[in-house]
């Protein structure tokens, strides 16, 4: 079972470009989620989606948009990338948060935006 | 948003010592509590999902509790074991806003030394 995919899994950018990174599971999940990975900070969600077609922010989703055109797909954008978005991003996806029900994640994806 | 505080923030034992940790969050609108277990370089794995309160749920050597009345959960870890060494986050759902958003707190870092 692939489960949560994220691709790519590295990527260097210039400051100003822009790029996408897609997330893609396959277990029927309803909730997917974003988050990026900081020193200190643990993980941070940047936006989520309850379902196909929505879309919602998170804690920090300043510098990100995101899309969920299809249900096992949740996209992240950077829209004009900063050096302030060096990061490891996690995809994640769940049926249910509450309901006795796991979050599963992807293998992460490392950018570095010089 | 949910104030989530996990101490402490790093934790050092000795291999075969028991140890514990805590998530805080505000009882309020409690909802759900998750525990995951993250091990450098991977990504984070659920350990529990946890909704009423006095659960208890174990797992091999790590067992955790909940007081949602209190607005606490114990994570302990016996006898503990260098594989044990992650970074142990917790993320509680409800609040105020939302029960859709798992969003963690900072976390614990354990190291266990052989």
């Amino acid at each position: 079972n692939a489960g949560v995919t994220q691709t790519p899994k590295f990527r260097v950018l210039k400051t100003g470009q822009s790029m996408t990174l897609l997330c893609a599971q396959d277990m029927n999940h309803e909730y997917m989620y974003w988050y990026r990975q900081d020193p200190g900070m643990g993980l941070r969600l940047i936006h989520y989606s309850v379902g196909e077609g929505t879309t919602a922010k998170g804690e920090v989703p300043d510098g990100y948009n995101v899309s969920r055109l299809k249900k096992q797909n949740f996209l992240l954008g950077l829209e004009s990338a900063a050096p302030s978005q060096t990061s490891v991003y996690f995809c994640a996806s769940t049926s249910l948060p509450g309901m006795n029900t796991e979050a599963f994640f992807g293998q992460g994806t490392r950018l570095t935006v010089v | 948003i949910l104030n989530v505080e996990q101490s402490p923030q790093s934790l050092h034992v000795q291999e075969g010592d028991s140890t514990n940790f805590t998530c805080s969050f505000p009882s309020s609108n409690f909802y759900a509590l998750h525990w995951y277990r993250w091990e450098t370089a991977k990504s984070p794995e659920a350990l529990f999902v946890m909704t009423l309160n006095g659960d208890e749920k174990k797992k091999g050597r790590i067992s955790a509790t909940l007081n949602t009345k209190e607005g606490y959960s114990y994570l302990y870890i016996k006898g503990s074991q260098p594989e044990d060494s992650a970074t142990y986050l917790c993320a509680p759902l409800g609040g105020s806003i939302s029960y859709d958003k798992v969003i963690f707190g900072p976390g614990t870092s354990l190291s266990v030394i052989p």
